[in-house]
């Protein structure tokens, strides 16, 4: 079983600041996804890594895929309370189309 | 929206009574799972389809099945319900974009509660 590890669990700042969610693995992944998921909802897709070393922005969102495709992280600048929500990070491995799941960083970023 | 509809929504039953979870996709997408949410525990993938009567089993399969007779339903069936399946349930479609991997959609939940 392929393991995806989240960190940090919780995460609590203030409006302006700064953040990282990292998102490691012991196995190789052939992409990575990144979610967010609000309370009541599903999971929605923020982004998808696919290449080793890959940087994809998304407005004030920096996504950073590993070198190796083992990890990944997630930097958000200037935090705002909009931002408030679960990341889940998500790795695809094998033919089945199948994703492993982080257990999630719940982030919340107050006024 | 990728047209996924997840029903009952919310659903309260015995311990030992049968439950059955049902997904709808209108996007004729060849893929189809049931994950189950836990505090602590993320997503996890219970069964998932990849055609019609073609399913196999994920990473928490014990204790339910699945069925898929027509490309835009899966059912996610509990013979015998029991407290640990107290859960969120979430079905998801997969479709294959060009070079960016396997892009999921997401339902919209169905809460369970066995009590």
């Amino acid at each position: 079983t392929q393991l995806l590890e989240q960190s940090p669990q919780f995460l609590s700042i203030q409006e302006g600041e700064n953040l990282t969610v990292y998102c490691n693995s012991s196995s190789v992944f052939s992409s990575l996804q990144w979610y967010r998921q609000e309370p009541g909802e599903g999971p929605v897709l923020l982004v998808t890594v696919v290449t080793g070393g890959e940087v994809k922005k998304l407005k004030r969102l920096t996504f950073q895929f590993g070198d190796a495709r083992k990890d990944s992280s997630l930097h958000i600048t200037a935090a705002q309370p909009g931002d408030t929500g679960l990341y889940l990070c998500a790795g695809e491995s094998g033919s089945a189309r199948q994703l492993t799941f982080g257990s999630g960083t719940q982030l919340t970023v107050l006024p | 929206d990728a047209g996924i509809t997840q029903s009952p929504r919310h659903k309260v039953t015995e311990t030992g009574t049968p439950v059955t979870l049902r997904c709808h996709q209108t996007e004729n997408h060849r893929y189809m799972y049931w994950y189950r949410q836990d505090p602590g525990h993320g997503l996890r993938l219970i069964h998932y389809s990849y055609g019609v009567k073609d399913t196999d089993k994920g990473e928490v399969s014990d204790g339910y099945s699945v069925s898929r007779s027509k490309t835009e339903d899966f059912l996610l069936t509990l013979e015998s319900a029991t407290s640990s399946q107290t859960s969120v349930y979430f079905c998801a479609i997969s479709e294959r974009g060009e070079g960016s991997g396997n892009t999921i959609y997401f339902g919209e939940g169905s809460w369970l509660t066995v009590v």
